[in-house]
C-alpha cells in the first residue's frame, strides 16, 4: 500500500515569513494529493489539493507543488498569519484510499 | 463538510463493552470512510465503503465492525476486542470514483474508563 512521510513534525515561523512542509510517497500509482488543516479538537479541513497531471497549484497565500518523478509534494504558505497556526496533514490517494502523513504542527509567532 | 454529522461528540466506554458511533451524510456521496486519530499522529483508515451493502477493511480494522445498509449512514462499532480504543474517530465521505475530495465529520472522542 501507499506510505506517506511528512517533514518536519513541528515548524515555528515568524509572522509574515513563509512556511514549507514536504511529503514523500511510495506508490507511483497515487494520483491525488490533498492537504488538510486541523485545529485543535476540530475536523480536518481541505485547504488545497493537486492531481497527478498538474505540477503546481496556487490559491492566494497557499501553493502546492508536485514532483512525480521524485515522488514528493510540498505545501507552501506565504505571508503567514497567526490564524495559520494548526496541524497540517498531507495525503496521497491510491486505490480509493487516502494515506496520511503524520502531520506538521505549525506555530506562527507574532 | 457541514452535511456530515457524527454522534455522540464524546463517548465513554467501560472495559468489555461494545459501543457504536454514528455517521450520517446528506451529501448524496457514494463512498464513506472511518479513521482513527491518536494524539500527535496522522489519520489511520479503519474501514471504508464504496457502495451500499459493501465495505472493505482498512489498515487497522481489527476490533471494529461496520455496516452500510443505507447510502447516508455508515455506523462504526468498537468491540471489546479492540484493546486500546481511546482515540478521536473521524468519519468522511466523498463522491464516487477516485481523486475526489473527502469531507470530514466533526468527530467522536471515545474514552475507555
Amino acid at each position: 500500500g501507499e506510505n506517506v512521510e511528512q517533514h518536519p513534525s513541528t515548524l515555528s515561523v515568524q509572522e509574515g515569513d513563509s512556511a514549507v512542509i514536504k511529503c514523500t510517497y511510495s506508490d507511483s500509482a497515487s494520483n491525488y494529493f490533498p492537504w488538510y488543516k486541523q485545529e485543535l479538537g476540530k475536523r480536518p479541513q481541505l485547504i488545497i489539493d493537486i492531481r497527478s497531471n498538474v505540477g503546481e497549484k496556487k490559491d492566494q497565500r497557499i501553493a502546492v507543488t508536485l514532483n512525480k518523478t521524485a515522488k514528493h509534494f510540498s505545501l507552501h504558505i506565504t505571508e503567514t498569519q497567526p490564524e495559520d497556526s494548526a496541524v497540517y496533514f498531507c495525503a496521497g490517494l491510491n486505490d480509493y484510499k487516502l494515506s496520511f502523513g503524520a502531520g506538521t504542527t505549525v506555530t506562527v509567532r507574532a | 463538510d457541514g452535511g456530515i454529522t457524527q454522534s455522540p461528540k464524546y463517548l465513554f466506554r467501560k472495559e468489555g463493552q461494545n459501543v457504536t458511533l454514528s455517521c450520517e451524510q446528506n451529501l448524496n456521496h457514494d463512498a464513506m470512510y472511518w479513521y482513527r486519530q491518536d494524539p500527535g499522529q496522522g489519520l489511520r483508515l479503519i474501514y471504508y465503503s464504496q457502495i451500499v451493502n459493501d465495505f472493505q477493511k482498512g489498515d487497522i480494522a481489527e476490533g471494529y465492525s461496520v455496516s452500510r445498509e443505507k447510502k447516508e449512514s455508515f455506523p462504526l462499532t468498537v468491540t471489546s476486542a479492540q484493546k486500546n480504543p481511546t482515540a478521536f474517530y473521524l468519519c468522511a465521505s466523498t463522491r464516487g470514483g477516485s481523486a475526489n475530495t473527502q469531507y470530514f465529520g466533526p468527530g467522536t472522542r471515545l474514552t475507555v474508563l
